[in-house]
Formats: C-alpha cells, structure tokens, sequence
C-alpha cells in the first residue's frame, strides 16, 4: 500500500548547524510534497512544498529537494536557531484523489 | 481568506459515549475535507477525506463516521467512544484542481475517561 518513510525520527543539532530530514514514497502517483511544522499542542502548519517538476525549492532557511527517479524528497534547515525546535512531518499527495500520506515525523531539538 | 473553525476545542469524554466533532471553513467553496487524528507523541492518521457532498472515504475501519452534509462542513461522529479513541483530531481543507495545498483547523483534544 501507500507508505511514507520519515528518518530521523529525532534530530538534535547545535544552534546554527543544519538539519536535513529524509523521506521516501511509494504511490509512483504523488506529484506534490509539502512539508508542515507542528509545535507542541498546535496545529501542523504548511512551511514549504515541492511540485513533481521541480527538483529543488528555497524559501530562506528552507529548502526541499526532490529525486522523482529514487522516489526520495528532503528537507533541509540552514543556520537552525531555538524557534526551529518542533515536529517535522513531511506527506507525499496522489495526484488524482488529492489524498495525502504523512511521514511518521522527526522532532528537531536545537540546542543553545 | 480561507478560515477553518473546530469545535469543542478540547473535550472529557466517558467511554460508551456518542461523539460529534464539527469542522467548518469559510472563504473557499468546494474544498477537500479531512479528519486525522494524533496520539499523543505520534504522527497524524488520516481517517476520512472528501472530494464533495455526500462523497466520504474511510482510511481507518473502526466506530467513527464521517458525513459531509453542506459543502463547508464536515463532521466526524461515534456512537460509542473506546480508550483508544483518546487524541488530538485535526480538521484540514485542501484545494482541488491542482491546488494541493491543505490547512489544517485548531483541532479538538479529546480525552476518553
């Protein structure tokens, strides 16, 4: 069935170091990829995406990178200050019935 | 703007008991609905999602229900609570048409006592 790998599953990093979470995908149907933040006892919130056609996106601090062929995406954190700290999930979303599969998450602790 | 409301907001529920969960979004029309649900310390688990009025998929089978009685509601039901029903329900909208991006709601903590 439709699975969504997620590793680490925790991630420790010292203040301005980088983070890099991995996830790979099964459904050869996915075409788009968000990533969401969720802090703790809030609600996930959409912090960046990558579309099929694209192999790599930056906002800032933030970019994702797709490999279509390895079915592989990853999201990476530059320059990680405290406020990064939260639960990474990253979701991979079939194209025709727009049905989303989530990772299992990584908490990202960064250190001071 | 979109907006998307969740009630309650937090829930102490005995077990046996029915449940309803209302989600509603604003500004949009059409929109994909979901329901997931959180464990405490865990991922999220897509229980039920909808292209339109009266179209529900179930990802989980268990005692919840979902319907979809207007375009912007959607509501996630049980007849008889478990323990393991315990958790964090999320309410999310995404777009259609290509417009894969979704949102989710406040969410509802509920706890099966």
């Amino acid at each position: 069935g439709e699975n969504v790998e997620q590793h680490p599953s925790t991630l420790s990093v010292q203040e301005g170091d980088s983070a890099v979470i991995k996830c790979t995908y099964s459904d050869s149907a996915s075409n788009y990829f968000p990533w969401y933040k969720q802090e703790l006892g809030k609600r996930p919130q959409l912090i960046i995406d990558i579309r099929s056609n694209v192999g790599e996106k930056k906002d800032q601090r933030i970019a994702v990178t797709l490999n279509k062929t390895a079915k592989h995406f990853s999201l990476h954190i530059t320059e990680t200050q405290p406020e990064d700290s939260a639960v990474y999930f990253c979701a991979a979303v079939n194209s025709g019935t727009y049905k989303y599969i989530f990772g299992t998450g990584t908490r990202l602790k960064v250190l001071a | 703007s979109q907006t998307i409301h969740q009630w309650p907001a937090t829930l102490v529920q005995p077990v046996g008991s029915p449940l309803s969960l209302e989600c509603t979004v604003e500004g949009t029309s059409n929109p994909n609905l979901y329901w997931y649900r959180q464990a405490a310390g865990r991922g999220l688990q897509l229980l039920f999602y909808s292209v339109g009025i009266g179209q529900i998929s179930s990802e989980v089978p268990q005692n919840l229900s979902a319907s979809r009685p207007q375009d912007r509601q959607f509501i996630l039901s049980s007849k008889k609570l478990l323990l393991s029903d315990s958790g964090f329900y999320l309410c999310a909208w995404g777009g259609t048409s290509g417009a894969y991006e979704q949102y989710f709601g406040p969410g509802t903590r509920l706890t099966v006592t």
